[in-house]
């Protein structure tokens, strides 16, 4: 069975300092992983999609199969990017399963 | 305008009511989903349904029920309402094979 782990419930850095969000994975077939973010009082939307190799506001994330892993980074925090994360696998017929998230919280 | 619509945005029930959760998408896609929020256990997924006449339970459906009316309604019904199924609800639907969901912004469900 797919599983998805984000191992810190909160991170706290200051505005500037380089950021990364842990992920790993265990699923047995070719992954595909994305990032999404919560701000508050807002919906979960969509940050990134490891297919698509893309930086969305300063985040990447790059998957590394040896490891299982999918961590997010930004090496510059910014206040703005407090929220929540979360970190989620698709499986077999566009099933996503999600971590228990992380909260980044970004001190002036 | 919002793509996908939940109602009620909060709700405070009974134990032992039952309550229908709605969800509504304007985004055309086939694929609509119910996960519930908890704290410490991030997003479960409850059923999905891949079109109209599809319908799927998933890690957490005991409890729930689903009823995909239309193409974009997709609604979630707890028969008899109880304390351990106070949670955020979240619904959100996939275009087929895109990967990437869109969220709704949750109905805060409180069961007393």
């Amino acid at each position: 069975a797919q599983r998805v782990t984000q191992p810190e419930k909160l991170l706290s850095v200051f505005k500037g300092a380089p950021v990364e969000l842990k992920c790993n994975y265990s699923y047995s077939g070719s992954p595909e992983l994305f990032w999404y973010v919560q701000y508050s009082r807002q919906r979960l939307q969509l940050l990134l999609r490891h297919i698509s190799r893309e930086s969305i506001k300063g985040f990447t994330a790059d998957l590394n199969k040896g490891e299982t892993s999918f961590h997010l980074k930004k090496p510059f925090a910014q206040e703005e990017d407090s929220a929540m994360y979360y970190c989620a696998l698709e499986s077999s017929g566009d099933k996503l399963t999600f971590g228990t998230g992380t909260r980044l919280a970004v001190r002036p | 305008d919002a793509d996908v619509t939940q109602t009620p945005r909060n709700r405070i029930t009974k134990t032992g009511k039952r309550i229908m959760l709605e969800c509504s998408q304007t985004k055309g896609h086939d694929r609509m989903y119910w996960y519930r929020q908890d704290p410490g256990l991030g997003l479960r997924l409850i059923y999905y349904s891949f079109d109209v006449k599809d319908i799927n339970k998933g890690e957490i459906s005991d409890g729930y029920s689903v009823s995909r009316q239309a193409q974009a309604k997709f609604s979630l019904s707890l028969e008899s309402a109880i304390p351990n199924q106070t949670a955020l609800y979240f619904c959100a639907t996939s275009d087929t094979g895109s990967g990437g969901y869109t969220f709704g912004s949750g109905t805060r469900l409180t069961v007393v």
